[in-house]
């Protein structure tokens, strides 16, 4: 069975790094590739950048230069990092895997998302 | 980066009717591989998204048949034919034939 899982710290400040994690199961990294997406409150949907089964990434270019994303495979989890953080940056934010892992079929199964708010 | 624009913004239903959302995209959406990679998914309240179709008319596993979708290049409309309670909520859809995925603003589905 299919599992993700963000957690998080709930509230940072601006200017802060943030830190998700995406904890998976019933699948292997290695073999699937997982994107980050936000949602701001009352908003729509953000795709914010992809790590491919063999490790590599790639960012949306509107946060490319704040944004990292990593993982640890023998946790199965998946990481993301954003700098300089603002009060826009307010949202929830999801982990999502991809259908077969072969295909452009993205967005086939998600975690429950967190929220972070960003405020001093 | 691909804009998606549906329409229309939120829609009011009476259960048992039908309902289509339509979404239009800046730029054909076929793949190389001769494939059109527009989804639908949906956002009920306090929820995750859930897909419910991909490649323009796949239905995921589960979901019911009531859900079509149908459109080619640049042009697509999800129908969902006799309401339920549960089926309302925000309709998205996105692309991820060009990068950066995106999606469209979405659709509020609401009951009348």
């Amino acid at each position: 069975q299919v599992q993700l899982k963000e957690s998080g710290p709930g509230l940072v400040k601006p200017s802060e790094t943030l830190s998700l994690t995406c904890t998976v199961s019933g699948f292997s990294l290695t073999s699937y590739h997982v994107s980050w997406v936000r949602q701001p409150p009352g908003k729509g949907l953000e795709w914010m950048g992809v790590i491919w089964g063999d490790g590599s990434t790639a960012y949306n270019s509107a946060l490319k230069s704040r944004l990292s994303i990593s993982r640890d495979t023998s946790k199965s989890q998946v990481f993301l990092k954003m700098s300089s953080l603002k009060t826009e940056d307010t949202a929830t934010y999801y982990c999502a895997r991809d259908h077969d892992g072969y295909t452009l079929n993205w967005f086939a199964y998600w975690g429950q998302g967190t929220l972070v708010t960003v405020s001093s | 980066d691909v804009v998606m624009t549906q329409t229309p913004p939120s829609l009011s239903v009476a259960i048992g009717q039908s309902v289509s959302i339509s979404c239009k995209s800046s730029q054909s959406l076929v793949y190389s591989d001769g494939k059109t990679y527009l989804h639908w998914l949906l956002q009920s309240s306090g929820r995750s998204p859930k897909r419910l179709i991909y490649q323009v008319s796949n239905l995921d596993s589960g979901v019911p048949d009531r859900f079509s979708g149908t459109g080619s290049q640049k042009d697509f409309t999800l129908k969902i034919s006799r309401v339920e309670a549960k089926d309302l909520g925000v309709y998205y859809c996105a692309q991820t034939t060009h990068f950066p995925p995106t999606f469209g603003g979405g659709t509020k589905l609401e009951l009348k």
